[in-house]
């Protein structure tokens, strides 16, 4: 099946800062979403983006399918940050979708 | 709500005995899905359904595991003679899915299973 390898595993930011997460993945998808966990187990959906660049408030995410990557732009990051962001694709022509092992963010006051 | 839910949040339950989940998805989401996600990793997929067909049941470890979807909006995932390796928290999502336009996965909160 098709991989996908999320970096870095682990990243710890100040208040403020901005930071880039990476998604890399084995095959050509026609499905990618990146989602956020919070503390609380919630799983909340950031960005639908087979390809192309989108933008929500300070998250923004741009995909280059040929190149089979993802990347998730945070800026002037917030403590309500924290949590761990997926990656998720798939192959399928539905929803079907193979999650990374994810990227947990602290931010600190 | 407007949300996928869940019930129950949190189940316990004694190896050897069967278990329900459900979900009930948005509404006017034609596709359901069922999720599983151990502690440390991501999601992983169990089944999917297009209505009140399972279109795809690849990701059910075992016979073990069964689920429905009726009437195609609420479904059930059963467990029978569960063991502790399927605590997990179990997560439904659902999407609107017309041919190959996809809407994005929405989740519910989850059902924590733990097995003793």
């Amino acid at each position: 099946g098709i991989q996908v390898e999320q970096s870095p595993p682990d990243l710890i930011l100040q208040e403020g800062a901005n930071s880039t997460l990476r998604c890399n993945f084995s095959d050509s998808v026609n499905n990618l979403q990146w989602f956020h966990q919070n503390p609380w187990g919630q799983l909340i959906n950031l960005f639908y983006i087979p390809s192309g660049t989108k933008q929500n408030g300070r998250l923004s995410a741009t995909t280059v399918a040929t190149e089979r990557y993802s990347l998730l732009y945070i800026s002037s990051s917030q403590t309500t940050d924290s949590g761990v962001y997926f990656c998720a694709v798939g192959t399928d022509s539905w929803g079907k979708l193979q999650f990374g092992a994810g990227t947990q963010v602290v931010v600190t006051p | 709500g407007a949300g996928v839910s869940q019930t129950p949040s949190n189940k316990v339950t004694e190896k050897g005995k069967y278990v329900e989940l459900r979900c009930d998805p948005i509404s006017g989401h034609t596709a359901l899905y069922w999720y599983r996600q151990s502690l440390g990793q991501g999601p992983e997929f169990l089944i999917y359904f297009q209505g009140t067909g399972a279109a795809d049941d690849s990701g059910l470890p075992n016979d073990r595991f069964f689920a429905v979807r009726p009437e195609g909006s609420v479904s059930t995932l059963k467990i029978q003679r569960t063991e502790r390796g399927d605590s997990a928290v179990y997560l439904c999502a659902s999407s609107y899915q017309s041919g190959a336009y996809n809407s994005p996965l929405h989740f519910g909160n989850g059902t924590r299973l733990t097995v003793t």
